[in-house]
């Protein structure tokens, strides 16, 4: 089975860095998917991470540990736009299936 | 492209109905998959495809059935509805190995 955790919600000030975090045990690992998700929409790819290390990606980063089981998303210069619900998704192997955390929800105030 | 496209966008059923969700994609994804999302919660996989023809459970599929005859179209059929079912269905295509998963828009049910 699947275990991904993720902290459920944080509030952070525009312009500030806000890290994401999320911890997973599964079996199969075949890399690790972040995808936003504004209220009320589908989910968006951000990023995936299949080596250990960090992705660089504009204003968002991704980093893995793969022998900690650990991940972390990166917002910098953060934007009102930047509210939104933060998936963690670990992809399985053999079948390119998803096992999604809960979300992190994020709300941006000036 | 219209990418991945989801029909009806709301809906309401009274307990007992039966219906479908339609999910078209244009991408020539091999991969298919129909997820539910409760408030506040994370996806759950109801059933996926890799293929036109092949198709498997997910972590929650009792009280549905989906079928895959083109690599395009992977609906998704609830009998007897139940008020459990309640809840925005998202179907998403993938063209496999380890790639992004494309989300449609979703489909919003309430079963009364």
């Amino acid at each position: 089975g699947q275990n991904i955790d993720q902290p459920t919600e944080m509030t952070a000030t525009e312009g500030a860095i806000v890290q994401i975090n999320c911890t997973y045990q599964t079996s199969g690992f075949n890399g690790l998917f972040w995808y936003q998700q504004h209220a009320g929409e589908a989910p968006t790819f951000l990023s995936y991470n299949v080596l250990d290390g960090l992705e660089e990606k504009g204003r968002f980063s991704s980093f893995l540990s793969r022998s900690k089981g650990y991940s972390y998303l990166l917002l910098k210069e953060l934007q009102m736009k930047d509210s939104a619900s933060y998936l963690c998704a670990v992809s399985l192997y053999g079948n390119n299936r998803l096992a999604f955390g809960k979300g992190n929800q994020v709300v941006v105030i000036p | 492209n219209a990418g991945v496209t989801q029909t009806p966008k709301f809906r309401i059923l009274k307990i007992g109905q039966s219906m479908t969700l339609q999910c078209t994609q244009d991408m020539n994804h091999n991969y298919m998959y129909w997820y539910r999302q409760d408030p506040g919660m994370g996806l759950k996989l109801i059933y996926y495809s890799v293929g036109a023809g092949i198709t498997d459970k997910g972590e929650v599929p009792n009280g549905y059935n989906v079928s895959r005859s083109t690599t395009e179209d992977f609906p998704l059929r609830l009998e007897l509805a139940a008020p459990s079912q309640t809840s925005v269905y998202f179907c998403a295509s993938s063209s496999g190995g380890a790639h992004e998963q494309y989300f449609g828009p979703g489909t919003r049910l309430t079963v009364t």
